[in-house]
């Protein structure tokens, strides 16, 4: 069965550059969610969209924005990296109506900020 | 206090033992609850969904304490395989709306 697919797989940024991570979600899934997860840390909750419009918005820093494509993709965009970005970045979908109860996460993207 | 509390461990038990979990959330008004595993630089899979009635799924069993709001795990007979982190999660409100996850809790099944 079709996964939630991100890309890439691994990104190496420098300090101050930017970065662009995509989520592709699962078919007929119509919600998406950002998750960042540091070393040793919980998966903390960004932001989320529903029918391509931003549905809730957790711990996102101003320095980073998303929005959800017309094909329900998603992507993250980073700009400014700091060290502390360095982490694991998990996107999760879910199918309709189902909320929470639907959640799948995506094998995620590790950034490292150098 | 954090939304949603687990002891992070490491619970470090022999094969074959018997290991329990506890994780308190704050929000009275959450409705779902989770146990994810994730194993080392792995996505959370979800594990089990918690019912208000406990729930079991083979060595796996669930239960909620919504009067005390925790949800607890128990695994019994425990495997090699079992070793990872088990983070609890838990709606932020309702039946919808985005996961909140403890820390987790490092288990270590040793033979």
């Amino acid at each position: 069965a079709a996964g939630v697919i991100q890309s890439p797989r691994h990104l190496i940024k420098e300090k101050r550059e930017t970065a662009t991570l995509k989520c592709y979600p699962i078919p007929r899934h119509d919600t998406v969610y950002w998750y960042q997860q540091g070393p040793g840390q919980d998966p903390q909750f960004l932001i989320s969209f529903y029918e391509k419009m931003q549905s809730d918005k957790g711990s996102i820093p101003d320095r980073f924005s998303a929005q959800q494509f017309s094909d329900y993709h998603s992507e993250l965009n980073m700009s400014s990296l700091e060290l502390g970005d360095s982490a694991l970045y998990f996107c999760a979908s879910s199918p309709p109506l189902t909320g929470s109860y639907g959640y799948t996460f995506g094998s995620g993207t590790r950034l490292t900020v150098v | 206090r954090k939304e949603v509390e687990q002891d992070p461990g490491p619970f470090n038990v022999p094969e074959g033992a018997t290991v329990a979990f506890n994780c308190t959330y704050s929000n009275s008004a959450s409705q779902s609850f989770f146990w994810y595993r994730q194993d080392c630089r792995k996505e959370p899979k979800l594990l089990m969904s918690v019912y208000s009635s406990g729930n079991e799924d083979g060595r796996f069993t669930a239960q909620l304490n919504r009067a005390s709001q925790y949800i607890s795990l128990l695994i019994r007979d425990s495997k090699l395989s079992d070793s990872a982190t088990y983070l609890c999660a838990v709606n932020k409100w309702g039946s919808q709306g985005n996961l909140i996850f403890g820390k987790g809790t490092k288990l270590s099944v040793k033979p």
